[in-house]
């Protein structure tokens, strides 16, 4: 049981550039979730899909666009990569319906803007 | 403003005390409070969610609190292992319950053998 499997693990891309960081669960759960992590600042929500079919804005969406394939893959698009971007991109899944339940995390993904 | 604080200076203990992190908040009404630990290179782990409603909660060796009041929660681990060591989480809801979590910037718990 594989549970959030995100690629690539790690990216260097220059300023400019597009990239799609991918995002897969097998725990079927309904919610999904795009997070960055900088020093000192702690997990920021960028986008969140509530269900297949659904997105919504975070705390950072700007530079961002998402895509909810289907029930198991949510992606994060950067567009125009800018380094202020450098950052540690971790997905989560929760099987949220209403009441809080845990998150369930990628390992993330190390990405550079040069 | 709304804000969420864990201590920022690293934690150090001995093997076999107590150790106690401490997550404070404002302007926030959350309804549920978690808990998560995360090691270095990987992604944070879920280990306990502690309702509004709920004064504590335990699982193995861990406790947690939480005051509504006081707006703060306490993350307890007894008789602590240098295995323990990591950085502590936590999140609560950013209000009530929309499933969408602000996070502390973590807890850093080096354990010394």
């Amino acid at each position: 049981n594989a549970g959030v499997t995100q690629t690539p693990k790690f990216q260097v891309l220059k300023t400019g550039q597009s990239m799609t960081l991918q995002c897969a669960q097998d725990m079927n759960h309904n919610s999904m979730y795009w997070y960055r992590q900088d020093p000192g600042m702690g997990l920021r929500l960028i986008y969140y899909s509530a269900s297949e079919g659904t997105t919504d804005k975070g705390e950072v969406p700007n530079g961002y666009n998402v895509s909810r394939l289907n029930k198991r893959e949510f992606s994060l698009r950067l567009e125009s990569a800018a380094p202020s971007q450098t950052s540690v991109y971790f997905c989560a899944s929760s099987d949220y319906r209403g009441i809080n339940q845990p998150q369930h995390f990628g390992d993330g993904t190390r990405l550079s803007i040069l | 403003s709304q804000k969420i604080e864990q201590n920022s200076e690293a934690l150090n203990i001995q093997e076999g005390k107590t150790a106690t992190l401490t997550c404070n908040y404002t302007n926030y009404s959350p309804a549920y409070l978690q808990w998560y630990r995360q090691d270095p290179g990987r992604g944070p782990v879920f280990l306990l969610l502690i309702r509004e409603n709920e004064k504590e909660k335990r699982k193995e060796r861990l406790k947690v609190t939480f005051d509504t009041t006081l707006k703060q929660s306490l993350f307890h681990i007894t008789a602590s292992q240098p295995a323990d060591s990591a950085t502590y989480l936590c999140a609560l809801d950013r209000s009530g319950n929309t499933g969408k979590l602000i996070f502390g910037q973590g807890t850093t718990l080096q354990v010394k053998p």
